[in-house]
């Protein structure tokens, strides 16, 4: 594995904007993907990183430095719906199978 | 909307029973992934498949196999359950014609319970 590391719990206020940090082993490093899975649900998809440096889709932005083996998730005007668990993982030396961190569950207040 | 299908959602069954767990996916993608899922836990690959033929274990041990006749279909099977296989079970697929960075689409999952 990659011993994928991630904060297990944060909060934020809907509205504001919050940044969820991940840090992983660089050997064997092959990309980095970040996942929203809500409560009982499925993960989905969100964003890929394989170079150095910010991707930004809508409110979400995520960011990647290779050298420092660390990531982040930006998640800007916060909303209520985006109270979930957001999951880092890392493609390594397999290529396509992933290894997951455990999730930084997220809660959004009023 | 990714096309990817797990039957059942929930299985409740006794110990001892040969279960399997279908996944299917629609979208012709020739890699397919088991996870196991525990609650509040990450997600830990127990097997994936790179194609037709192709099983190889994942990162977790698991009891469980898995076979990959077509390319649509990948069921995983218990052949004899166990309380300490009560867990969520998510299979996902994604493609490889475009390289490593293709997201893995995941199904609704089938969560476990053995008696």
């Amino acid at each position: 594995g990659q011993n994928i590391d991630q904060p297990t719990e944060m909060t934020a206020t809907e509205g504001a904007i919050v940044q969820i940090n991940c840090t992983y082993q660089t050997s064997g490093f092959n990309g980095l993907f970040w996942y929203q899975q809500h409560a009982g649900e499925a993960p989905t998809f969100l964003s890929y990183n394989v170079l150095d440096g910010l991707e930004e889709k809508g409110r979400f932005s995520s960011f990647l430095s290779r050298s420092k083996g660390y990531s982040y998730l930006l998640l800007k005007e916060l909303q209520m719906k985006d109270s979930a668990s957001y999951l880092c993982a890392g493609s390594g030396n397999s290529g396509y199978a992933l290894n997951f961190g455990k999730g930084t569950s997220l809660l959004v207040t009023p | 909307e990714a096309d990817i299908y797990q039957t059942p959602r929930y299985l409740v069954i006794g110990t001892g029973k040969k279960i399997t767990l279908e996944c299917s996916q629609t979208m012709g993608h020739d890699k397919m992934y088991w996870y196991q899922q525990d609650p509040g836990m990450e997600l830990h690959l127990i097997h994936y498949s790179y194609g037709v033929n192709s099983t190889e274990k994942g990162d977790l041990s698991s009891e469980s196999t898995v076979s990959r006749i077509r390319t649509e279909h990948f069921p995983l099977t218990l052949e004899s359950a166990r309380p300490s296989h009560t867990s969520q079970y998510l299979c996902a697929s994604s493609e490889s014609s475009r390289g490593v960075g293709q997201p893995q689409h995941f199904g609704d999952g089938t969560r476990l319970s053995i008696l």
